[in-house]
């Protein structure tokens, strides 16, 4: 079946512009996570959701980032006013359900801010 | 606090070596999960293996093998008899039970397999 999706696969944008980066889960899969990957900081996690409970967002590294999951599937990533320290490969990753099951993960989007 | 550490940033090996993957932990829970990603060039992350913190027995699939152990609180893993296309970066990662399943990563370990 099909895995994770994420678009666009890569996003070159200007220092101060918001950017939307989207997640397409594995269908029937209800926990969706989000991480960024830098060579400054390795693999992040930075928010998660599982089905209509409220998001931990307790590894967003500022205001200037949020999320949102629609109807339980597809979720967006957004950065506001973006900052040349954003710059990373932001990956989508989605399990059957909370918890300590594994996580499929998609190719990611790599965010260079310049 | 909860950590993985990966000692080795980079390990090179010729194929058909055998070789051993670090993995050490941090958690203060008694229930926790820990897990083996691999990276290949291509950039997506592939799930590897799962083993909760209640079952210490070893697990062989293939050519891979893990060892798991509280009392060094280590997950480390092996390759037996390495092939070129085991060259990837692998990830360690730690998941408490109480956190909703958010992986906390090592750094990772870059393993090329040389010809």
């Amino acid at each position: 079946g099909a895995g994770v999706s994420q678009s666009p696969s890569n996003k070159v944008t200007e220092k101060g512009k918001d950017v939307e980066l989207r997640c397409d889960p594995i269908s029937g899969h209800t926990a969706l996570y989000w991480y960024r990957q830098s060579l400054g900081q390795g693999l992040e996690f930075l928010i998660y959701f599982q089905g209509n409970s409220a998001p931990d967002k307790s590894g967003l590294p500022s205001d200037r980032f949020s999320a949102e999951r629609t109807g339980g599937s597809v979720s967006t990533l957004t950065i506001q006013r973006t900052q040349q320290e954003d710059s990373a490969v932001y990956l989508c990753a989605s399990s059957l359900a909370k918890g300590t099951i594994e996580q499929y993960f998609g190719p990611g989007t790599r965010l260079t801010v310049t | 606090a909860q950590k993985v550490t990966q000692a080795q940033t980079e390990i090179s090996v010729v194929e058909k070596e055998d070789v051993t993957l670090d993995c050490v932990y941090e958690t203060r829970d008694t229930t926790y999960y820990l897990f083996w990603y691999k990276q290949p060039p291509s950039g997506e992350l592939v799930f590897l293996i799962r083993r909760n913190s209640f079952d210490e027995q070893n697990e062989i699939s293939g050519r891979y093998s893990w060892n798991f152990q509280k009392s060094t609180s280590s997950f480390n893993f092996t390759i037996t008899a390495s092939q070129v296309v085991d060259s990837a970066v692998y990830f360690c990662a730690l998941s408490e039970y109480n956190q909703g399943g958010k992986l906390i990563f090592g750094q990772g370990t870059e393993l090329s397999v040389k010809p």
